[in-house]
Protein backbone atom coordinates (compact mmCIF):
# COMPACT_ATOMS: atom_id res chain seq x y z
CA UNK A 1 0.00 0.00 0.00
CA UNK A 2 1.48 3.42 -0.96
CA UNK A 3 1.79 5.64 2.14
CA UNK A 4 1.63 9.85 1.80
CA UNK A 5 3.25 11.39 -0.52
CA UNK A 6 4.42 14.87 -0.22
CA UNK A 7 6.72 17.22 -2.27
CA UNK A 8 9.13 18.73 -2.55
CA UNK A 9 11.19 17.26 0.34
CA UNK A 10 13.35 20.07 0.47
CA UNK A 11 12.71 23.82 -0.36
CA UNK A 12 14.69 27.05 0.40
CA UNK A 13 13.29 30.47 -0.53
CA UNK A 14 13.85 34.51 0.68
CA UNK A 15 11.45 35.77 3.24
CA UNK A 16 8.54 37.06 1.41
CA UNK A 17 8.69 34.79 -1.53
CA UNK A 18 5.71 32.35 -1.78
CA UNK A 19 6.00 28.91 -1.31
CA UNK A 20 3.25 25.79 -2.26
CA UNK A 21 3.82 22.19 -1.03
CA UNK A 22 1.61 19.50 -2.13
CA UNK A 23 0.45 16.24 -0.14
CA UNK A 24 -1.08 12.78 -1.51
CA UNK A 25 -2.73 11.21 1.31
CA UNK A 26 -2.93 6.81 1.51
CA UNK A 27 -5.94 6.22 -1.16
CA UNK A 28 -9.25 6.64 1.02
CA UNK A 29 -8.43 8.21 4.05
CA UNK A 30 -10.82 10.71 4.75
CA UNK A 31 -9.05 12.89 7.24
CA UNK A 32 -5.61 14.76 6.45
CA UNK A 33 -3.58 16.76 8.58
CA UNK A 34 -0.76 19.34 7.82
CA UNK A 35 2.12 19.62 10.77
CA UNK A 36 4.16 22.65 11.10
CA UNK A 37 7.68 21.15 13.06
CA UNK A 38 10.16 23.42 14.28
CA UNK A 39 13.05 21.80 14.79
CA UNK A 40 13.56 20.61 18.21
CA UNK A 41 9.66 20.98 18.96
CA UNK A 42 6.95 18.18 18.51
CA UNK A 43 4.62 18.49 15.42
CA UNK A 44 1.76 21.33 15.97
CA UNK A 45 -1.30 21.10 14.21
CA UNK A 46 -1.74 23.88 11.44
CA UNK A 47 -4.85 22.58 9.60
CA UNK A 48 -7.03 19.15 9.77
CA UNK A 49 -9.81 18.54 6.83
CA UNK A 50 -12.14 15.59 7.01
CA UNK A 51 -12.89 15.09 3.68
CA UNK A 52 -12.77 18.31 1.86
CA UNK A 53 -14.20 20.14 4.91
CA UNK A 54 -11.96 21.92 7.35
CA UNK A 55 -12.53 20.53 11.06
CA UNK A 56 -9.78 22.49 12.57
CA UNK A 57 -7.61 25.53 11.89
CA UNK A 58 -7.16 27.67 15.11
CA UNK A 59 -3.35 27.43 14.87
CA UNK A 60 -3.30 28.29 10.98
CA UNK A 61 -1.86 32.04 10.79
CA UNK A 62 -4.38 32.97 8.15
CA UNK A 63 -2.79 36.03 6.95
CA UNK A 64 0.11 34.11 5.42
CA UNK A 65 -0.94 30.42 5.34
CA UNK A 66 -3.73 29.02 3.24
CA UNK A 67 -4.73 25.42 2.60
CA UNK A 68 -7.03 23.63 0.42
CA UNK A 69 -8.32 20.31 -0.51
CA UNK A 70 -10.57 20.50 -3.30
CA UNK A 71 -12.35 17.23 -4.14
CA UNK A 72 -10.93 15.77 -0.58
CA UNK A 73 -7.73 13.76 -1.52
CA UNK A 74 -4.53 15.89 -2.60
CA UNK A 75 -3.91 19.07 -0.60
CA UNK A 76 -1.97 21.84 -0.98
CA UNK A 77 -0.94 24.21 1.89
CA UNK A 78 0.91 27.51 0.39
CA UNK A 79 2.81 30.02 2.76
CA UNK A 80 2.71 33.70 1.27
CA UNK A 81 4.00 36.39 2.06
CA UNK A 82 7.35 33.68 4.03
CA UNK A 83 8.80 34.65 7.37
CA UNK A 84 12.08 33.71 8.47
CA UNK A 85 10.29 31.79 11.38
CA UNK A 86 8.31 29.48 8.92
CA UNK A 87 11.62 27.86 8.74
CA UNK A 88 10.50 24.30 9.51
CA UNK A 89 9.50 20.84 8.38
CA UNK A 90 6.18 20.64 6.94
CA UNK A 91 4.82 17.27 7.57
CA UNK A 92 1.30 15.81 5.85
CA UNK A 93 -0.65 13.02 7.49
CA UNK A 94 -3.72 10.82 7.14
CA UNK A 95 -5.94 8.68 8.54
CA UNK A 96 -9.02 6.61 8.03
CA UNK A 97 -11.12 8.95 10.02
CA UNK A 98 -10.55 10.87 12.99
CA UNK A 99 -9.93 9.67 16.53
CA UNK A 100 -7.77 6.88 14.60
CA UNK A 101 -4.24 6.19 13.94
CA UNK A 102 -2.28 8.59 11.24
CA UNK A 103 0.54 8.22 9.18
CA UNK A 104 2.49 10.54 7.99
CA UNK A 105 4.48 11.28 5.01
CA UNK A 106 8.61 12.07 4.61
CA UNK A 107 7.98 16.12 5.09
CA UNK A 108 8.89 18.96 3.24
CA UNK A 109 11.93 20.80 5.06
CA UNK A 110 11.65 24.68 4.26
CA UNK A 111 14.11 26.49 5.07
CA UNK A 112 13.42 31.03 4.59
CA UNK A 113 16.58 33.08 4.57
CA UNK B 1 1.29 25.71 26.95
CA UNK B 2 1.48 22.46 26.00
CA UNK B 3 -1.39 20.37 26.06
CA UNK B 4 0.45 16.85 25.93
CA UNK B 5 3.89 17.30 28.18
CA UNK B 6 6.56 14.69 27.60
CA UNK B 7 9.44 14.18 30.26
CA UNK B 8 12.08 13.17 29.96
CA UNK B 9 13.08 15.81 27.00
CA UNK B 10 16.01 14.25 26.26
CA UNK B 11 17.58 10.39 27.45
CA UNK B 12 21.19 8.79 26.94
CA UNK B 13 21.40 5.06 27.79
CA UNK B 14 23.73 2.75 27.71
CA UNK B 15 22.59 -0.40 25.28
CA UNK B 16 20.84 -2.73 27.38
CA UNK B 17 19.40 -0.63 29.82
CA UNK B 18 15.63 -0.22 30.36
CA UNK B 19 14.07 3.35 30.23
CA UNK B 20 10.86 5.00 30.73
CA UNK B 21 9.27 7.81 28.35
CA UNK B 22 6.08 10.00 29.89
CA UNK B 23 3.11 11.64 28.60
CA UNK B 24 0.82 13.69 30.48
CA UNK B 25 -2.12 15.55 29.78
CA UNK B 26 -4.61 17.77 31.73
CA UNK B 27 -7.77 16.65 29.90
CA UNK B 28 -9.04 13.08 29.55
CA UNK B 29 -7.76 11.57 26.13
CA UNK B 30 -9.73 9.98 23.72
CA UNK B 31 -6.90 7.90 22.24
CA UNK B 32 -3.04 7.76 22.92
CA UNK B 33 -0.68 7.09 19.70
CA UNK B 34 3.35 6.72 20.56
CA UNK B 35 5.14 7.59 17.26
CA UNK B 36 9.19 7.12 16.24
CA UNK B 37 10.62 9.71 14.32
CA UNK B 38 14.19 9.76 12.55
CA UNK B 39 16.20 13.18 12.47
CA UNK B 40 14.90 14.68 9.08
CA UNK B 41 12.01 12.29 8.71
CA UNK B 42 8.62 11.56 8.87
CA UNK B 43 6.71 10.23 11.86
CA UNK B 44 5.99 6.17 12.67
CA UNK B 45 3.65 5.00 13.95
CA UNK B 46 3.86 2.32 16.73
CA UNK B 47 0.89 1.54 18.82
CA UNK B 48 -2.66 3.25 20.07
CA UNK B 49 -4.25 2.81 23.51
CA UNK B 50 -7.53 3.84 23.92
CA UNK B 51 -9.33 2.17 27.21
CA UNK B 52 -8.66 2.85 30.37
CA UNK B 53 -5.62 0.79 31.88
CA UNK B 54 -4.73 -0.73 28.57
CA UNK B 55 -1.41 -2.00 27.91
CA UNK B 56 -0.14 -2.60 24.33
CA UNK B 57 3.75 -4.54 23.61
CA UNK B 58 5.53 -4.86 20.35
CA UNK B 59 8.47 -6.53 20.21
CA UNK B 60 10.70 -4.85 23.67
CA UNK B 61 8.46 -1.80 23.72
CA UNK B 62 5.37 -1.52 26.50
CA UNK B 63 3.03 0.75 26.61
CA UNK B 64 0.70 1.86 28.77
CA UNK B 65 -2.52 4.33 29.56
CA UNK B 66 -3.48 5.08 33.01
CA UNK B 67 -7.09 4.43 34.02
CA UNK B 68 -8.18 7.96 33.79
CA UNK B 69 -6.26 8.45 30.30
CA UNK B 70 -4.51 11.16 30.90
CA UNK B 71 -0.67 9.03 31.24
CA UNK B 72 0.89 7.28 29.42
CA UNK B 73 4.27 5.76 29.50
CA UNK B 74 6.25 3.95 26.78
CA UNK B 75 9.25 1.66 28.28
CA UNK B 76 11.59 -0.27 26.44
CA UNK B 77 13.21 -3.36 28.11
CA UNK B 78 17.16 -4.15 26.96
CA UNK B 79 17.85 -0.84 24.87
CA UNK B 80 19.24 -0.95 21.25
CA UNK B 81 20.74 1.37 19.24
CA UNK B 82 18.49 1.18 16.82
CA UNK B 83 15.83 2.57 19.03
CA UNK B 84 17.46 5.52 19.03
CA UNK B 85 15.29 8.34 17.50
CA UNK B 86 12.46 10.76 18.51
CA UNK B 87 9.46 9.53 20.54
CA UNK B 88 6.52 11.58 20.38
CA UNK B 89 2.81 11.23 21.57
CA UNK B 90 0.39 12.10 20.49
CA UNK B 91 -3.51 11.92 21.09
CA UNK B 92 -6.63 13.29 20.59
CA UNK B 93 -8.27 14.94 23.06
CA UNK B 94 -12.04 14.24 24.46
CA UNK B 95 -14.43 16.75 23.08
CA UNK B 96 -12.67 17.96 20.01
CA UNK B 97 -11.24 16.05 16.90
CA UNK B 98 -8.32 17.67 16.80
CA UNK B 99 -5.20 15.21 17.21
CA UNK B 100 -2.08 17.27 18.86
CA UNK B 101 1.10 15.82 19.68
CA UNK B 102 4.06 16.17 23.07
CA UNK B 103 7.20 17.91 22.89
CA UNK B 104 8.98 14.69 21.99
CA UNK B 105 11.72 12.91 23.83
CA UNK B 106 15.42 12.52 22.00
CA UNK B 107 16.73 8.62 23.06
CA UNK B 108 20.16 8.32 22.24
CA UNK B 109 21.67 4.70 22.57
CA UNK B 110 25.44 4.26 23.26
CA UNK B 111 26.69 1.42 21.77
Amino acid sequence: EAGVAQSPRYKIIEKRQSVAFWCNPISGHATLYWYQQILGQGPKLLIQFQNNGVVDDSQLPKDRFSAERLKGVDSTLKIQPAKLEDSAVYLCASSLGTRIEAFFGQGTRLTVV
Amino acid sequence: SQELEQSPQSLIVQEGKNLTINCTSSKTLYGLYWYKQKYGEGLIFLMMLQKGGEEKSHEKITAKLDEKKQQSSLHITASQPSHAGIYLCGASVSGTYKYIFGTGTRLKVLA
